[in-house]
């Protein structure tokens, strides 16, 4: 089982719709989760982070961690073509070693 | 958000030279910095854990003595790919981890280095 898994995708969403982005983690006691964005040919760049239960907001990126189902989520509300890129998902473990889900494409249609 | 940067972005180079790169934090230190490698369309793998003050840390089937790390300050980590070949041509990207502050050791990304070898 991989440490953080996440579904590649693609993922297709109109312009101004909201893209729903999860990703589940193995280890329990994981501290940190991390949301990166990647456009094709450039390297990752950080959105958001989160480490408390529940919802954090940032424009029109939410993060959503729930501990208990080891699962968190990106929502991009009113997507732009400009969302178009990969996602990735990544967590900070007990033993504070990084992993790197494989990224989610998402492709916002104008 | 923290700068990490990476140097240079481009190379090409004949087959059988040596590569050097170069990834700086330039708003924190940091113990520990991560060199990572992509392939088109394809997701990054990790191929080393950069320690300042000590041997990196290689993921299985990295070879060590091809890419040689050097983490000789708390804002610097060197890559250098020894003698080259075309299957090493690919993007790496380094990462710096901040480990100041709230705790979070949030991983910052450099540019990224474009490496064709010809």
């Amino acid at each position: 089982q991989k440490e953080v898994e996440q579904n590649s995708g693609p993922l297709s969403v109109p312009e101004g719709a909201i893209a729903s982005l999860n990703c589940t983690y193995s280890d329990r006691g994981s501290q940190s989760f991390f949301w990166y964005r990647q456009y094709s040919g450039k390297s990752p760049e950080l959105i958001m982070f989160i480490y408390s239960n529940g919802d954090k907001e940032d424009g029109r990126f939410t993060a959503q961690l729930n501990k208990a189902s080891q699962y968190v989520s990106l929502l991009i509300r009113d997507s732009q073509p400009s969302d178009s890129a990969t996602y990735l998902c990544a967590v900070r473990s007990t033993g504070n070693q990084f992993y790197f889900g494989t990224g989610t494409s998402l492709t916002v249609i104008p | 958000g923290a700068v990490v940067s990476q140097h240079p972005s481009w190379v090409i180079c004949k087959s059988g030279t040596s590569v050097k790169i170069e990834c700086r934090s330039l708003d924190f230190q940091a113990t520990t910095m991560f060199w990572y490698r992509q392939f088109p369309k394809q997701s990054l793998m990790l191929m080393a854990t950069s320690n300042e003050g000590s041997k990196a840390t290689y993921e299985q089937g990295v070879e060590k003595d091809k890419f040689l790390i050097n983490h000789a300050s708390l804002t610097l980590s060197t890559l250098t790919v020894t003698s080259a070949h075309p299957e090493d041509s690919s993007f790496y990207i380094c990462s710096a981890r901040d480990e100041s502050g709230s705790g979070n050791h949030i991983q910052y990304f450099g540019a990224g280095t474009r490496l064709s070898v010809l």
